[in-house]
């Protein structure tokens, strides 16, 4: 057990639907990191959150949307869905920034229908 | 976009073989991450090395960077049947103070009982 929550764990929507996934790192990280996994994208890094502050931005559709609060568990919202935006979202958190271990939740399995 | 391209995209050994799989990236990086992952689920860390590191080991695991050639590898000695699972390596840019990961395509490795 990594120590880092997402819910849900699976979930199936329409297209053009909104949906929202949650995080909640381990206890004391101040990093949360969303990343997503297709099959033909692979792994990518959407965005970082630290400390209730973005930190930095990656491949991140402007449909896409994430935040931070001040528990520091996070949010990704996902909108106007698309059958491309079924994938495997995993949330990752590390202590710091750069020169630390992420530790990844189990993931959010969205498939969009 | 993806940093790393990893080698070979798929291994298949028998039980008590080594394992031996390569990662090359593009940029200065920070650190280098191995990360493994189970069929669909969470990815685990399992080893960091920094860029001023040559190897490192940790039980049956030992990792190389040779930051002059942008390569590492992996290597697992005496493998089992439950290391069967895809294992990932993951850069952190060197200027990098955000620790976002950028991934590679991964390797699977499928060890045979």
């Amino acid at each position: 057990d990594s120590g880092v929550t997402q819910t849900p764990k699976h979930l199936i929507t329409a297209t053009g639907q909104r949906v929202t996934l949650r995080c909640s790192p381990r206890s004391g990280d101040l990093s949360v990191y969303w990343y997503q996994q297709s099959l033909d994208q692979g792994l990518q890094f959407l965005i970082q959150y630290y400390n209730g502050e973005e930190r930095a931005k990656g491949n991140i559709l402007e449909r896409f949307s994430a935040q931070q609060f001040p528990d520091l568990h996070s949010e990704l919202n996902l909108s106007s869905l698309e059958l491309g935006d079924s994938a495997l979202y995993f949330c990752a958190s590390s202590a710091q920034g750069g020169s630390t271990e992420a530790f990844f939740g189990q993931g959010t399995r969205l498939t969009v229908v | 976009s993806q940093q790393g391209e990893e080698d070979p995209q798929a291994l298949s050994i028998q039980e008590g073989e080594n394992a031996t799989m390569n990662c090359s990236y593009k940029t200065s990086i920070n650190n280098l991450q191995w990360y493994r992952q189970n069929s669909g689920r969470g990815l685990v860390h399992l080893i960091l090395i920094r860029s001023n590191e040559r190897e490192k080991h940790s039980g049956r695991l030992r990792v190389t960077l040779d930051t002059s050639k942008k390569s590492s590898s992996l290597l697992i000695t005496a493998s089992r049947a439950a290391d069967t699972a895809s294992y990932f390596c993951a850069t952190v840019h060197g200027s990098s103070n955000t620790g976002k990961l950028i991934f590679g395509q991964g390797t699977t490795l499928q060890v045979k009982p």
